[in-house]
């Protein structure tokens, strides 16, 4: 079974500039989750997708962060303008909706710097 | 405001030495589940416990969920440099659209 797919692994901007990420999550997983992640702190959840519905996006800072999953399956977040505070490392998950476990699966992530 | 505590935050140990990881709550979660993070990579789900005062054993790891499911601990046994990264712990929370709680993470060395 093929794990979450995210591109690129490594992006460098400067600030005002815009980035986009790519998230392709497991098959058949309806929820995906997008997470900021700061060195070696745990995860923060920018905004979570169950199909193609936004079901939690509080933390996410709407005047320069969006994000999609228009047909329910892949996802793009983008930074539009970046900040040098946007520099961390970007973690999209997904997880099936079975159950009580709230297992997550994580792809490898990207590596934000802006400069 | 749900939060997770974890301790110690960071941890440099010699190989071959036993240590505990602990994750503490005052709220009450549907399960609990640890991950290992390595540099450069996204975080691994370990072990996932759902009942009050479960231990799981995964190899030299043996985790355990508090009877009252507030709290965890993590306890590895004779580390290896190959435990090194960042572990961190996530409570489900089963009134909230699936959403974990994260904590901020321990991170582990263990010498050679």
């Amino acid at each position: 079974e093929a794990g979450v797919a995210q591109s690129p692994r490594y992006k460098i901007i400067e600030k005002r500039q815009s980035v986009a990420f790519w998230c392709n999550p497991i098959s058949g997983h309806a929820t995906l989750y997008w997470y900021q992640q700061i060195l070696g702190q745990g995860p923060k959840l920018l905004i979570q997708f169950q199909n193609n519905g936004v079901v939690d996006d509080s933390q996410l800072p709407k005047d320069r962060f969006s994000a999609e999953r228009l047909k329910g399956v892949d996802s793009t977040l983008k930074i539009q303008p970046a900040k040098l505070e946007d520099s961390a490392v970007y973690l999209c998950a997904s997880s099936l909706d079975v159950g009580s476990s709230y297992e997550q699966y994580f792809g490898p992530g990207t590596r934000l710097t802006v400069t | 405001t749900q939060l997770l505590e974890q301790s110690p935050q960071f941890l440099s140990i010699q190989e071959g030495e036993n240590l505990t990881v602990y994750c503490n709550s005052s709220s009450v979660f549907s399960s609990l589940q640890w991950y290992r993070q390595e540099p450069g990579e996204g975080p691994v789900l370990l072990v996932t416990v759902v009942t009050g005062g479960e231990v799981k054993k995964l190899k030299r790891l043996t985790f355990q969920f508090g009877d009252a499911r507030k709290d965890s601990s993590l306890h590895i046994t004779a580390a290896q440099p190959g435990d090194t990264g960042l572990y961190l712990c996530a409570g489900g929370d089963a009134g909230n659209n699936r959403k974990l709680i994260w904590g901020l993470g321990t991170s582990l060395a263990v010498n050679p």
